[in-house]
């Protein structure tokens, strides 16, 4: 057990609807990273968040936006929902701002775009 | 544009031998070389990890080894067991935190 937890496992909804994604992060970890992992694409890094602001961001769609809570909790949103966007969303979580220190990933969010 | 190419897709390897996995990369800007092993419904886990001024780094069975000049890196599985079938990335941080992985191995140690 990673110690990161995401909610839901499964999401299954439909085209142009919108989503949130919840993770919370290790306890005592500051930093939150988001993954999308797509059977074409692979592992894609979307964006990071350490304590609070957005620290770097990667392949993430402007249809996407995440943000992190003074609880270090953190949400990924999805909107105007297309069929490509069916994947396996991670979250990984980190002590520090930097990933020198080890990423550790929860079990995922499995969307289904119908 | 993958930014880091992975090798092979799929590797079956016999009991007892050994794993060997390829990575190759462009970007003169990644400073950190991670691993991760995900094993099916899981997230991946960090495995092991290198930076570019290190040629080699061993942990237990697990070595990669880093090739600067060649921008290449390997990962190395000695005395491969069946539990380490999994699917192994290599990844590449730059120096903007952003984090590109290969595509994935798909390991099968046959017992």
């Amino acid at each position: 057990d990673s110690g990161v937890t995401q909610t839901p496992k499964h999401l299954i909804t439909a085209t142009g609807q919108r989503v949130t994604l919840r993770c919370s992060p290790r306890s005592g970890d500051l930093s939150v990273y988001w993954y999308q992992q797509s059977l074409d694409q692979g592992l894609q890094f979307l964006i990071q968040y350490y304590n609070g602001e957005e620290r770097a961001k990667g392949n993430i769609l402007e249809r996407f936006s995440a943000q992190q809570f003074p609880d270090l909790h953190s949400e990924l949103n999805l909107s105007s929902l297309e069929l490509g966007d069916s994947a396996l969303y991670f979250c990984a979580s980190s002590s520090q701002g930097t990933s020198n220190q080890p990423q550790h990933f929860g079990d995922g969010t499995r969307l289904s775009i119908l | 544009q993958q930014q880091v190419k992975q090798s092979p897709q799929s590797l079956i390897v016999q009991k007892g031998g050994i794993s060997i996995i390829n990575c190759a990369y462009e970007n003169t800007a990644f400073d950190y070389f991670p691993w991760y092993q995900q094993f099916p419904g899981k997230g991946p886990a960090l495995l092991i990890a290198i930076r570019p001024d290190v040629s080699e780094k061993k942990e237990g069975r697990f070595t990669i080894s880093f090739n600067k000049s060649a921008k290449q890196f390997s990962l190395h599985i000695m005395d491969s067991q069946p539990g380490d079938s999994a699917t192994y990335f290599c990844a590449a941080r730059n120096t903007g935190n952003q984090f590109y992985f290969g595509t994935g191995t798909s390991l099968t140690v046959i017992p």
